[in-house]
């Protein structure tokens, strides 16, 4: 049973509108999270990063949102580009900080 | 550039055959990984290793073994490949802000 999920595989979104990615995990012992980017041929590459004593994290266009109780966390990217085409993995750990278990990716597409 | 460079970058197997692939990063980090990405399922955790000397088993690790060589390198062999293990292959390696990756290694397995 994956412990972290992201439901939704694939997602297209207009040039300028709002990407929400959305992410669930089931161990509540989880308590740092990290999205992370992934361009055909390349290694994936950190995105943006949430911990527990937070609810909110804004990085430019990209801001973190965590909801403990739900067991939810979300990505938004506004205005959206087309190079924000990608697969967006969530991950998340344990107070450890080690070990992240990761979500099986939602494919973005930013059409222009 | 810093970071975590993995070889080779494409490889093709007969089925019974074995191979290595070698990892290194120059970012002095602790903690190594390896990982594999398959459609639909993510990147799943083969093994990793915590600290030079040690290596652990993650979600994934029958049909592999590792190396911890030294702080810079972890190696993952296959010492009998199976057509299961056509997959790509990321390797890791991480300090208290998250992961860096490696760019891929992608295997077939015939």
């Amino acid at each position: 049973d994956q412990q972290v999920k992201q439901n939704s595989p694939s997602l297209s979104v207009q040039e300028g509108r709002i990407s929400i990615l959305n992410c669930d995990y089931t161990n509540s012992m989880f308590d740092y999270f990290l999205w992370y980017k992934k361009y055909p041929a390349e290694g994936p590459t950190f995105l943006i990063s949430i911990s527990s004593i937070k609810d909110k994290n804004e990085d430019g266009r990209f801001t973190v949102f965590l909801n403990k109780s739900a067991k939810h966390l979300s990505l938004h990217i506004v205005p959206s580009q087309p190079g924000d085409s990608a697969v967006y993995f969530c991950a998340a750990s344990a107070i450890d900080g080690q070990n992240f278990v990761f979500g099986p990716g939602t494919r973005l597409s930013v059409l222009p | 550039n810093a970071g975590v460079t993995q070889t080779p970058k494409f490889q093709v197997l007969k089925t019974g055959q074995s191979m290595t692939l070698q990892c290194a990063q120059d970012m002095n980090h602790n903690s190594m990984y390896w990982y594999r990405q398959d459609p639909g399922m993510g990147l799943r955790l083969i093994y990793y290793s915590a600290s030079e000397g040690t290596t652990d088993k993650g979600e994934v690790p029958n049909g592999y073994n590792v190396s911890r060589l030294n702080k810079r390198e972890f190696s993952l062999r296959l010492e009998s490949a199976a057509p299961s293990q056509t997959s790509v292959y990321f390797c890791a390696s991480s300090d208290d802000s998250g992961y860096t990756f490696g760019s891929g290694t992608r295997l077939t397995v015939v």
